[in-house]
């Protein structure tokens, strides 16, 4: 069975600060992907990344990155210099190759960036 | 392109009765599937349709129920609504029905039973 654990429940930092969020995951499939997510108040979940099982290179897109480690089942997201715009929950998600489409979710880390 | 649509965004209704939710996904995509978001359950997997066929379904009572058109577009129903319904509805397109497509969300619908 899939798992995604988010141990961070909550995260506040003050602008400018770099901020990582953590994600363990669980499968038996050796095909998976990983995705990260974020939920503004608006609550629609915005597509940031999603990453295959079989490519563990490190991506960086502007002020995000993300490092992808088989060896630990961890997918963290960084936020460097973070900004008041980035305050939303962020989820990180499993879809592997016996679940298809289907997402399973971890619980979210609530990120508040403090001007 | 217009990104998934759905309709209604706030719904209230009163225990037991049903309700309808709509889906429109992204122009040329055929797979949506839904999902449930409550502040204790987190988000759950509903169920995944592609080309008019249910092809997944999470572990929910049989109450709630869904359909997909020739169009593309998705209709759940919840019927004998229980205050524990209380959640944002949330719908996801993507262009396959496969591991490799992106899925695309939503703003999701809003459903209060009182």
């Amino acid at each position: 069975a899939q798992k995604v654990t988010q141990a961070q429940t909550e995260i506040s930092v003050v602008e400018k600060e770099d901020v990582t969020l953590d994600c363990v995951y669980e499968t038996r499939d050796t095909t998976y992907y990983l995705f990260w997510y974020k939920q503004p108040p608006s609550g629609e979940l915005v597509f940031l990344i999603r990453r295959n099982s079989f490519d563990e290179q490190n991506e960086i897109s502007g002020r995000y990155s993300w490092n992808f480690q088989k060896s630990t089942s961890s997918f963290n997201f960084t936020i460097t210099a973070s900004q008041v715009v980035d305050s939303a929950v962020y989820f990180c998600a499993l879809s592997d190759a016996a679940a298809g489409n289907k997402l399973t979710f971890g619980g979210g880390t609530r990120v508040l960036v403090k001007p | 392109k217009a990104g998934v649509t759905q309709t209604p965004r706030y719904l209230i209704k009163t225990r037991g009765q049903q309700v309808t939710l709509s889906c429109s996904p992204i122009s040329g995509h055929r797979s949506v599937s839904w999902y449930q978001q409550t502040p204790g359950q987190g988000l759950q997997f509903l169920f995944e349709y592609f080309s008019e066929t249910q092809r997944n379904k999470g572990n929910f009572p049989g109450r709630f129920s869904g359909r997909q058109f020739s169009n593309s577009r998705s209709e759940m129903n919840v019927s004998t609504l229980e205050l524990g319904d209380s959640a944002l509805y949330l719908c996801a397109s993507s262009s396959g029905p496969g591991l490799a497509y992106e899925q695309y969300f939503g703003p999701g619908t809003r459903l209060t039973v009182t």
